[in-house]
C-alpha cells in the first residue's frame, strides 16, 4: 500500500461546479500536511497547507480526518484556470522535513 | 526575486555518459532536495540536505550522488546514466529541515525534464 494515496482522475467538471478531492495517509504519526498544485510540465507550488480545524483561502477549503487518515481538498465554483494537477503531501513525525507526495489528482474544467 | 533556478532544463544524452543538473537558491534555505516525478508515481525523493555538507539518502537513491559545498547550490550527479533514469526532476527548498512537528513549504525549480537514451 502506499503512503499517500490519491485518485488519479481525471475529474472533468463544468465551470461553476464544486469539486472535492481526498487524499489518504497511511502513518497515523503524521504532522504536517499540504495540497499542492501542479500545471502541466510545470513545478508543483503551494496551494495550502492543512491544519487540524481546517481552512479556507477563497474558493478553496482544506479538511483534516486524523481518526480516518485523510485529507480533503474542496473547490467552490469552478474556473477553468482550476484545471492541473492536485498533489497532497503529508510530512511524517521523527525529524526532517520530508514531504510524501501523492501521485496527484487530475482536474480538467471545461465550459 | 526568490526562486530555484535549474540548469539545463532539457536534456537528452546517452547511456553511460556523466551529467550534471544544477539547483541554485537565492532564499538562503537551510534544506534542499532533488524528487524525481515520473507517471502515476508521483514525486520520489533522491536525497535531501539539511545543510552545508549534510546530505542524506532519500527513498531513491541508486544512481545518483549530491553534493552540497554552498549553501546556495545542490547538484545532482548522475555518474552512468541509464534508461531508467529518464524523468521529470525538481530540485525543491526550504527554510528549514525542521522537526517534529513543524514543516515547512517547499519551493520547488522549473524542472528539468532528462532522457537517457
Amino acid at each position: 500500500r502506499k503512503e499517500v494515496e490519491q485518485d488519479p482522475g481525471p475529474f472533468n467538471v463544468p465551470e461553476g461546479a464544486t469539486v472535492a478531492f481526498n487524499c489518504t495517509y497511511s502513518n497515523s504519526a503524521s504532522q504536517s500536511f499540504f495540497w499542492y498544485r501542479q500545471d502541466c510540465r510545470k513545478e508543483p507550488k503551494l496551494l495550502m497547507s492543512v491544519y487540524s480545524s481546517g481552512n479556507e483561502d477563497g474558493r478553496f477549503t482544506a479538511q483534516l480526518n486524523r481518526a480516518s487518515q485523510y485529507i480533503s481538498l474542496l473547490i467552490r465554483d469552478s474556473k477553468l484556470s482550476d484545471s492541473a494537477t492536485y498533489l497532497c503531501a503529508v510530512s511524517f513525525s521523527g525529524g526532517y522535513n520530508k514531504l510524501i507526495f501523492g501521485a496527484g489528482t487530475r482536474l480538467a474544467v471545461h465550459p | 526575486e526568490a526562486q530555484v533556478t535549474q540548469n539545463p532544463r532539457y536534456l537528452i544524452t546517452v547511456t553511460g555518459k556523466k551529467l550534471t543538473v544544477t539547483c541554485s537558491q537565492n532564499m538562503n534555505h537551510e534544506y534542499m532536495s532533488w524528487y524525481r516525478q515520473d507517471p502515476g508515481l508521483g514525486l520520489r525523493q533522491i536525497y535531501y540536505s539539511m545543510n552545508v555538507e549534510v546530505t542524506d539518502k532519500g527513498d531513491v537513491p541508486e544512481g545518483y550522488k549530491v553534493s552540497r559545498k554552498e549553501k546556495r547550490n545542490f547538484p545532482l550527479i548522475l555518474e552512468s546514466p541509464s534508461p531508467n533514469q529518464t524523468s521529470l526532476y525538481f530540485c525543491a527548498s526550504s527554510l528549514s529541515g525542521g522537526g517534529i512537528l513543524t514543516s515547512y513549504e517547499q519551493y520547488f525549480g522549473p524542472g528539468t525534464r532528462l532522457t537517457v537514451t
